[in-house]
């Protein structure tokens, strides 16, 4: 089985631009989550789908959306971006009740 | 206090010894997540654990729900050991898929 697969890998944007990044989860895996990876906070969860339902949402400001299609693939949205948004942003894909499977990330800086 | 401390922050160790990495966490969970992160932001799902015993490999991960505590042992420790390991809790209420991670302990394995 392909794994998770997360386009596009890198990413440079200025601030007050907006991005979409894309995450297609492992086939047959219904939900789909996004982590931030920044050096100073860590690891932080953004937001879970399932069956294209938004079921968890972290503390995260509403620039950050998200939205999952009726095939599983996910996108999330970051507008008016601040030189704050510079991560690593990881999708993840998981069975019901199982471990997660992690995309390679996009990197987003913002200049 | 964060709800997931992990220790050591660092780690540095000769090839071939055993090491240890610890978690702790202040809220019921319903899973204890251990992660494995290369340079270039890679993740890779380790174990998932709910009570007692995984093991895989030269790897070996415990849980003590009661106390409140994980740990991740290597056993025969490899150069190619080197990497970033975290500790990510699933919580029993609220927002119960959300994970919560440990700020990592990043390894160091010398030949």
């Amino acid at each position: 089985k392909a794994g998770v697969t997360q386009t596009p890998r890198y990413l440079i944007k200025t601030r007050g631009q907006q991005v979409t990044l894309s995450c297609s989860p492992i086939s047959g895996h219904r939900s789909v989550s996004w982590y931030q990876q920044t050096p100073g906070q860590g690891l932080q969860f953004l937001f879970e789908y399932f069956s294209e339902t938004q079921r968890n949402k972290g503390n995260f400001p509403g620039r950050f959306s998200g939205r999952q299609f009726s095939n599983s693939r996910s996108e999330m949205n970051v507008s008016t971006l601040e030189l704050g948004d510079s991560a690593l942003y990881l999708c993840a894909s998981s069975p019901p009740g199982s471990e997660q499977f992690f995309g390679p990330g996009t990197r987003l800086t913002v200049l | 206090k964060n709800e997931v401390e992990q220790s050591p922050q660092n780690l540095t160790a000769q090839e071939g010894e055993f090491i240890t990495i610890n978690c702790s966490y202040s809220v019921g969970i319903s899973a204890l997540h251990w992660l494995q992160q290369h340079p270039g932001g890679g993740i890779v799902s380790l174990f998932m654990l709910s009570s007692g015993k995984k093991k895989h490999g030269r790897l070996i991960a415990t849980i003590n729900i009661q106390e409140k505590h994980s740990s991740l042992h290597i056993t025969a420790s490899h150069p190619r050991d080197s990497a970033v390991y975290i500790c990510a809790v699933r919580s029993r209420s609220g927002s119960a898929r959300q994970l919560t991670f440990g700020s990592g302990t990043q390894l160091t394995v010398l030949p």
